[in-house]
């Protein structure tokens, strides 16, 4: 079964502390996203990776870090630099840059305490 | 700067009627449009896209058009059931461009 995986599902973490979300996909795409979804506003982009060894900020890239090792794997850190870590956090994944659509992984909560 | 605005933050519509559910961009170098679906505390789904060189696509229950000119997209659901009730987002993309940009989303309810 193709897909995409996020875990954890649920994440708790103390403020100063860095958290890895992770994502893996095995539907063999080059393109990987993450995005992040607060109430009431869309989906804004974190940073986005075309090709391994190779990734670009998004629109809201400060306090976060990525890494495209392999890929299948796209994980995301939140690091203690991001002013409000707290929302839902989605990776997604496309066949090349931007054609056809975003299949996504069902999402990580993150919630600082 | 919102390059894709969803004006409608809800809508509710009877079981049965027409859902009508609403998008706007502003970058007229967009050329690709998709509609999604969203549960709580889920990934999107992928419901039904739309290119530029077209004004009309047709999925089932599910019709997008576009009209380019006012920079303009509307999903129609025809008949709507309960199920559908959820948060729909509609995208863009450019072409030449890295990435999709995404509405703030409408929060539909189907009343049966």
């Amino acid at each position: 079964d193709g897909g995409i995986t996020q875990s954890p599902k649920y994440l708790f973490r103390k403020e100063g502390q860095n958290v890895t979300l992770s994502c893996e996909q095995n539907l063999n795409h080059d393109a990987m996203y993450w995005y992040r979804q607060d109430p009431g506003q869309g989906l804004r982009l974190i940073y986005y990776s075309q090709i391994v060894n190779d990734f670009q900020k998004g629109d809201i890239a400060e306090g976060y870090s990525v890494s495209r090792e392999k890929k299948e794997s796209f994980p995301l850190t939140v690091t203690s630099a991001q002013k409000n870590p707290t929302a839902f956090y989605l990776c997604a994944s496309s066949i090349s840059r931007v054609t056809g659509e975003l299949f996504f992984g069902e999402g990580s909560r993150l919630t600082v305490l | 700067d919102q390059q894709v605005k969803q004006n409608s933050p809800s809508l509710s519509v009877q079981e049965g009627r027409i859902s009508i559910l609403n998008c706007d961009y502003t970058n007229s170098m967009f050329d690709y449009f998709l509609w999604y679906k969203k549960y709580p505390a889920e990934g999107p789904t992928f419901l039904i896209s739309i290119s530029s060189i077209k004004d009309k696509n047709e999925d089932g229950r599910f019709t997008v058009f576009l009209n380019k000119s006012a920079k303009h997209l509307s999903l129609h659901i025809v008949p709507s059931q309960p199920g559908d009730s959820a948060v729909y987002f509609c995208a863009a993309s450019a072409v030449g461009g890295n990435q999709f940009y995404f509405g703030t989303g409408t929060s539909l309810t189907v009343i049966p």
